[in-house]
């Protein structure tokens, strides 16, 4: 059973940058489709990009400019990094792998972990 | 953007009793080249990731109990739970992925009456 468990720090400060990485375990992160969507307090989700094991992304276009999602294969994992953070980044961040069949259905989660921006 | 429009916001329903959950897309996520619906659900419990229960509208998640169904078309769908059960208690959002951005309705609280 595949296992995805994010990790990083739970208190950014506002201007800086927000880091991410998500652990599979119990399986390759070869050949599937990696996400990472967030969820402020009392408000619902929103999808913040993918990548490919390959290196392929794709962003929302709303976090594109302060965006960036990598991969390790060799590591088993994946990392988000968000810079120039504001208050209105604070959320519960889950990554989440697609479906063996892709096309944007979240099969897998983490459990998702807090961040709080504020200083 | 597609905007993804759930309701109602909230819904109380007897145990055993029928639920249903509305979402309406802004535009068709319908793909004619393939005739699927590229819309999914989830269930999100509190202090819980959220749980994929149904994909391409109707299709349903291995694991997920016959009483959760999905239906519609085009640009309206609805998720039925046939007889409530207190487990059921959560917040379910509709997702399209028919295109990026993908997009989640602002879900709808599910509570027992």
């Amino acid at each position: 059973q595949v296992q995805l468990q994010e990790s990083g720090p739970g208190l950014v400060k506002p201007s800086e940058t927000l880091s991410l990485t998500c652990s599979v375990s119990g399986g390759s992160i070869s050949s599937y489709y990696w996400t990472w969507i967030r969820q402020p307090p009392g408000k619902g989700l929103e999808w913040i990009g993918y990548i490919y094991y390959s290196g392929t992304t794709n962003y929302n276009p709303s976090l594109k400019s302060r965006l960036t999602i990598s991969v390790d294969t060799s590591k088993n994992q994946f990392s988000l990094k968000l810079t120039s953070v504001t208050a209105a980044d604070t959320a519960v961040y889950y990554c989440a792998r697609w479906i063996d069949s892709g096309f944007g259905i979240f099969e897998y989660w983490g459990r998702g972990t807090l961040v709080t921006v504020s200083s | 953007d597609i905007v993804m429009t759930q309701s109602p916001d909230s819904l109380a329903v007897s145990l055993g009793e029928r639920a249903t959950i509305n979402c309406k897309s802004s535009q068709s996520v319908l793909y004619s080249s393939n005739n699927n619906n590229y819309l999914a659900w989830y269930q999100h419990k509190p202090g819980q990731p959220p749980k994929l229960l149904i994909y391409w509208a109707s299709t349903r998640e291995s694991g997920v109990p016959d009483r959760f169904s999905g239906s519609g078309s085009g640009t309206d769908f609805t998720l039925t739970i046939s007889s409530l059960q207190a487990e059921d208690v959560a917040v379910y959002y509709c997702q399209q992925y028919f295109d990026t951005p993908y997009t989640f309705g602002q879900g709808t609280k599910l509570e027992i009456k």
